[in-house]
């Protein structure tokens, strides 16, 4: 059974900080790994998804890293702002036909001015 | 407009009372999803539909029901509310394409007392 975990829960970090969120998951036949973020009392949206014939990919500030053999993918986010306060999400689809997504519990994060 | 609507937003009803949740989007996607979200439990799957005439199941359906009106709509029903079912539900959905990215809705909050 596919598992996804992400560390940590919690993270507040001064603004400007480079910063690393953690995303591990127990089955390596995945489809595609997605990153996405939850704003409070918004849904959920989309930052990066990297196939899984694929080692990472970069949007803007963001960069996600995936590295199926060890089971793991990291977001980087680099010289943070107060906007990116948010709780981030990470999502596996299993490889096969039901193409579902495996959810973390995310990581909350504060930035602060 | 957002492409993904969930209607209402916020909903406070009492335990037995039937609920309908309504999702509509205009991305044109063929599949369509209803998650709940709940603290330390995340995101989880309670129905989906692959196109108009596909519904399935799941990883918690009971207590639930869904309705695929047309490609644009899918809706979700609790027949009889009960107070556990108070939680954030969200509306997501995809294109049968090669990257699966979901697309959600901005969530709505039901409270059963």
């Amino acid at each position: 059974k596919q598992e996804v975990t992400q560390i940590p829960a919690a993270l507040s970090v001064p603004e400007g900080e480079n910063l690393v969120l953690n995303c591990s998951f127990t089955d390596s036949a995945i489809y595609n790994l997605q990153w996405f973020r939850q704003d409070p009392g918004k849904g959920l949206t989309s930052l990066l998804l990297i196939q899984s014939s694929q080692r990472e990919q970069t949007s803007g500030r963001l960069n996600a890293s995936l590295d199926k053999s060890s089971g793991r993918s990291t977001l980087y986010i680099a010289a943070s702002q107060p906007g990116d306060s948010a709780t981030y999400l990470c999502a596996v689809i299993r490889a096969g036909n039901n193409r579902k997504l495996i959810w973390g519990l995310g990581t909350s994060l504060a930035v602060n001015p | 407009d957002a492409d993904v609507t969930q209607t209402p937003r916020n909903r406070i009803t009492k335990t037995g009372k039937r609920i309908m949740l309504e999702c509509s989007q205009t991305k044109g996607h063929d599949r369509m999803y209803w998650y709940r979200q709940d603290p330390g439990l995340g995101l989880r799957l309670i129905y989906y539909s692959f196109d108009v005439k596909d519904i399935n199941k799941g990883e918690i359906s009971d207590g639930y029901s869904v309705s695929r009106q047309a490609q644009a709509k899918f809706s979700l029903s609790l027949e009889s509310a009960i107070p556990n079912q108070t939680a954030l539900y969200f509306c997501a959905t995809s294109d049968t394409g090669s990257t699966d990215t979901q697309y959600f809705g901005p969530g709505t909050r039901l409270t059963v007392l």
